[in-house]
């Protein structure tokens, strides 16, 4: 596709509830990543792909998140059992790892309601 | 560790010029970004610069590098309404992993 594209756009669901996120890169980005932007606050990284390598998972806040990638394709973020806290707009990016084309890119987010 | 830091608020009138600072400390970053999230919209790529650069100019925007002190800046000239938004600063650290700042949310009074 022409970018970013996530879904789906907003979420409510209940305390307790599994979600699953999902985010479809540009066409070969190698990179993909996904944040966390709570109401009225910065970037929270969350994980990082890169290509085929082990992905860095040192932004996720606890075990109930998760995050797969396959290939250099789609990348689903995974929250079990939600939490209040767990409220905020997912935001996925993906970068072309090339020379001079290092630019994020990124999707216009999910925004995800706990209640 | 890899760490960005930078304020979280800046308050200016209209006209007036905006500097927006940022620390960072992966010496091996190469490029470093500056990032606008408008109101409502996600975030896009302002402008960079190369870490072997001092400084880069594109109409408005300066952006200055001290590679020394590790420390990354954005100047709005001429500051409008319309640049109110939060701006994030960015590096490209070791293994290409593009680490954010939590933004500083600029307010341009009218």
């Amino acid at each position: 596709g022409a970018g970013v594209s996530q879904s789906p756009s907003n979420k409510v669901t209940e305390k307790g509830k599994d979600v699953e996120l999902r985010c479809d890169p540009i066409s070969g980005h190698t990179a993909l990543y996904w944040y966390r932007q709570r109401l009225g606050q910065g970037l929270e990284f969350l994980i990082y792909f890169q290509g085929n390598s082990a992905p860095d998972k040192s932004g996720l806040p606890s075990d109930r998140f998760s995050a797969e990638r396959t290939g250099e394709s789609v990348s689903t973020l995974t929250i079990q059992r939600t939490q209040q806290e767990d409220s905020a707009v997912y935001l996925c990016a993906s970068s072309l790892r090339q020379g001079m084309d290092t630019e994020a890119f990124f999707g216009q987010g999910t925004r995800l309601t706990v209640v | 560790g890899e760490d960005v830091e930078q304020s979280l608020f800046l308050s200016v009138r209209e006209g007036d010029s905006s500097v927006i600072n940022c620390t960072y400390t992966d010496s091996s970053s190469t490029y470093l970004y500056w990032y606008k999230q408008e109101p409502g919209a996600g975030l896009q790529l302002l402008t960079y610069i190369f870490s072997n650069m001092d400084m880069k100019q594109d109409q408005r925007l300066t952006v200055l590098l001290n590679k020394k002190d590790k420390h990354l800046s954005l100047r709005i000239a001429d500051t409008q309404t319309g640049d109110s938004a939060i701006y994030f600063c960015a590096e490209l650290a070791g293994g290409f992993k593009t680490i954010f700042g939590a933004g500083t949310r600029l307010f341009v009074k009218a």
